[in-house]
């Protein structure tokens, strides 16, 4: 129940196109849902998060789609851009302050030129 | 900027040592977090600690113990370092947030490479 399962492992994606990372839950309690990015050699940087009271939250070209039925969540990349080429996280959390972050197990996305 | 620090990016011990990372945050934050990354298993929750000198195990604890003696600081410690611990190891810091609705992220540090031998 507190696992966050994350798809697909690894991605290629060509430059302009759109990358899709999918992430689902089982925890009906988690009610805060981050992505974090992380470069070679440095530690993961928080991207965009969302609360389940919003179907969709857009910060340039990224975007989070949540869907609260169906418990799963997911990152668009629109435009996709070599500097995009990153290992991506999502993660959930519930309400209680003494709690950690659950992460998913990472996509590997390489946008190629 | 919140900065988190590690003491170290790369260590190389040998088997049976006793080990020491140690991470500082400068933002007052009250949570702090060690998780290990290992390719293909993500992020992996070793311990956490909500105010000083509280610890709570997550999801790997074995092999590891933990202190936090001021807020700034938590320090995790292998006993006896085997192979099997060798990995990324990943600190991170956040605030209580509010009571209500706005979340704080957690901020992580570079992280420290072991490699025990």
């Amino acid at each position: 129940q507190q696992q966050v399962k994350q798809s697909p492992q690894s991605l290629i994606v060509q430059k302009g196109g759109i990358s899709i990372i999918n992430c689902a839950y089982e925890n009906t309690a988690f009610d805060y849902f981050p992505w974090y990015q992380q470069f070679p050699g440095k530690g993961p940087a928080l991207l965009i998060a969302i609360r389940p009271d919003v179907s969709e939250k857009k910060e340039g070209r990224f975007t989070i789609s949540f869907n609260k039925s169906a418990k799963q969540f997911s990152l668009h990349i629109m435009d996709s851009q070599p500097g995009d080429s990153a290992t991506y996280f999502c993660a959930a959390k519930g309400p209680q302050a003494g709690t950690a972050l659950i992460f998913g197990k990472g996509t590997t996305l390489s946008v190629s030129s | 900027d919140v900065k988190v620090t590690q003491s170290s990016r790369y260590l190389v011990k040998r088997t049976g040592e006793k080990v020491f990372l140690e991470c500082v945050q400068d933002m007052d934050h009250e949570n702090m977090f060690w998780y290990r990354q290992d390719p293909g298993l993500g992020l992996r929750l070793i311990y956490f600690s909500y105010d000083v000198k509280m610890k709570e195990k997550g999801d790997i604890p074995e092999g590891y113990s933990v202190s936090r003696e001021k807020k700034e600081r938590f320090s995790l410690i292998l006993e006896s370092a085997s192979t099997n611990q060798t990995s990324m190891y990943l600190c991170a810091s956040s605030g209580l947030g509010d009571p209500g609705r706005r979340k704080i992220p957690q901020y992580f540090g570079p992280g420290t490479r072991l490699l025990v031998l």
